[in-house]
């Protein structure tokens, strides 16, 4: 069993859709969450962080984490064809071993204009 | 401010080659990492340092060695190339006070033969 799973999708929606992305872990001692877009061709670029459980909001882009389900979730609104990217899941632990990530297999997005 | 450099951008390799990929950040970030991403697989860890002198091994470090002589510089050296070290690869590097915010390179698409 993969530590972090992601469904790689790809996923397709139209312009003004919501869009929603998950992803599931094993290890309890992940603390910190990240989610990572990936344009075509490009390295990945940190979207969001949130420590712990809860609710993280940034715009149109909304994170999730519960901790008890050992689930989390991306949300993005009114999506445009400017969020077509890859989307990558991480998550650490805490104190010393911080800096490793975890990475999910990432899911394809595309917003059709 | 150029962020993380890759260089080269593609290289194709024939089997038994040896090379070096060259990495640089000008953020003076303390910790370095080096990632290999194959399609549908995310992002795995090859090694990583967290300061001049200092480096370790991550998740899939076999084929592989690094060296740490500056801040700036973190160079991945395969050695012996094998068909199953073609891929992308993804240098980054973070800040010890918030090491879940990575800052990747371009990449570089290497490809053995």
């Amino acid at each position: 069993q993969k530590e972090v799973e992601q469904d790689p999708g790809p996923l397709s929606v139209p312009e003004g859709a919501i869009v929603s992305l998950n992803c599931t872990y094993s290890n309890s001692a992940f603390q910190y969450f990240m989610w990572y877009r990936q344009y075509s061709r490009k390295g990945p670029e940190l979207l969001m962080y949130t420590y712990s459980s809860g609710n993280k909001e940034d715009g149109r882009f909304t994170a999730q984490v519960d901790k008890s389900s050992k689930y989390i979730s991306l949300f993005i609104r009114d999506s445009q064809p400017s969020d077509s990217a890859t989307y990558l899941c991480a998550m650490s632990e805490l104190q010393s071993n911080d800096y490793k990530l975890s990475f999910g297999a990432g899911t394809t997005v595309t917003v059709r204009a | 401010n150029a962020g993380v450099t890759q260089t080269p951008k593609f290289r194709i390799l024939k089997i038994g080659q040896s090379m070096t990929l060259q990495c640089t950040q000008d953020m003076n970030h303390n910790y370095m990492y080096w990632y290999r991403q194959d399609p549908g697989m995310g992002l795995k860890l090859i090694y990583y340092s967290v300061g001049a002198g200092i480096t370790d091994k991550g998740e899939v470090p076999n084929g592989y060695n690094v060296s740490r002589s500056t801040t700036e510089d973190f160079p991945l050296r395969l050695e012996l190339a094998a068909p199953s070290q073609t891929s992308v690869y993804f240098c980054a590097s973070s800040s010890s006070m918030s090491s879940y915010e990575q800052y990747f390179g371009p990449g570089t698409r290497l490809t053995v033969t």
